[in-house]
């Protein structure tokens, strides 16, 4: 079976500009969670989606938006780009908000020039 | 909302010590405390977790213990191989990751 896949793996944004990131979570998994790690740090918590909905969200500016598709695929927008924004950015799913345990997909290297 | 603190952030042990991580938790309502593995370019991959109406579990050479009344929890592996050496992380709430152990191995 296919893990969390994200693409693209790698992305380099000038500041300012708009970036999208993806996310397919495993088959039959309808949560998905984002994070953002910067080098060194451990995942900070930036939404959770669950049957197309936001449950949570992490304390992140309004430049991040993130959304759920019908089919449980997410994407990650991320407005007015800041060099601070370049991290790795990892989603992670799993069956219900009732289920513990998420699966990480390996992340979205974004570095901003 | 919820803080949680991991040291040490780095930890060097001989092939076949033991290691051991030691995380706390600020919320008491947290109830659900996992461990991730993260190796050089890949995402953080559960390795073990602990629910707060369990004190210790165990699988294999990984046991986690929890104490609740001093919210503190930890991450125990013996007879440590190369293959361990990675960076460590707990969590809480499912949401909330400390910042991290490198544990590397010496063979």
């Amino acid at each position: 079976d296919a893990g969390v896949t994200q693409s693209p793996t790698h992305l380099i944004k000038t500041r300012g500009q708009h970036v999208t990131l993806r996310c397919s979570p495993i088959s039959g998994h309808k949560s998905v969670s984002w994070y953002q790690q910067v080098l060194g740090q451990g995942p900070q918590f930036i939404f959770q989606y669950y049957e197309k909905e936001e449950r949570g969200r992490g304390n992140f500016p309004d430049r991040f938006s993130a959304r759920q598709f019908p089919n449980y695929s997410s994407e990650l927008n991320v407005n007015a780009l800041l060099l601070g924004d370049s991290a790795l950015y990892l989603c992670a799913s799993r069956e219900g908000v009732s289920r513990y345990g998420y699966t990480f997909g390996s992340g979205t290297r974004l570095t901003v020039v | 909302g919820e803080n949680v603190e991991q040291h040490p952030s780095t930890l060097s042990v001989q092939e076949g010590d033991s290691a051991v991580i030691k995380c706390t938790y600020s919320d008491s309502a947290s109830n659900y405390f996992p461990w991730y593995k993260q190796e050089l370019g890949k995402g953080p991959q559960l390795i073990i977790d602990i629910r707060s109406n369990v004190g210790e579990k165990k699988d294999q050479r990984i046991a986690v213990t929890l104490n609740k009344t001093a919210k503190h929890f930890s991450l125990h592996i013996t007879e440590t191989q190369p293959e361990d050496s990675a960076v460590y992380f707990c969590a809480a709430a499912l949401f909330y990751f400390g910042t991290g152990t490198s544990l590397t191995v010496i063979p």
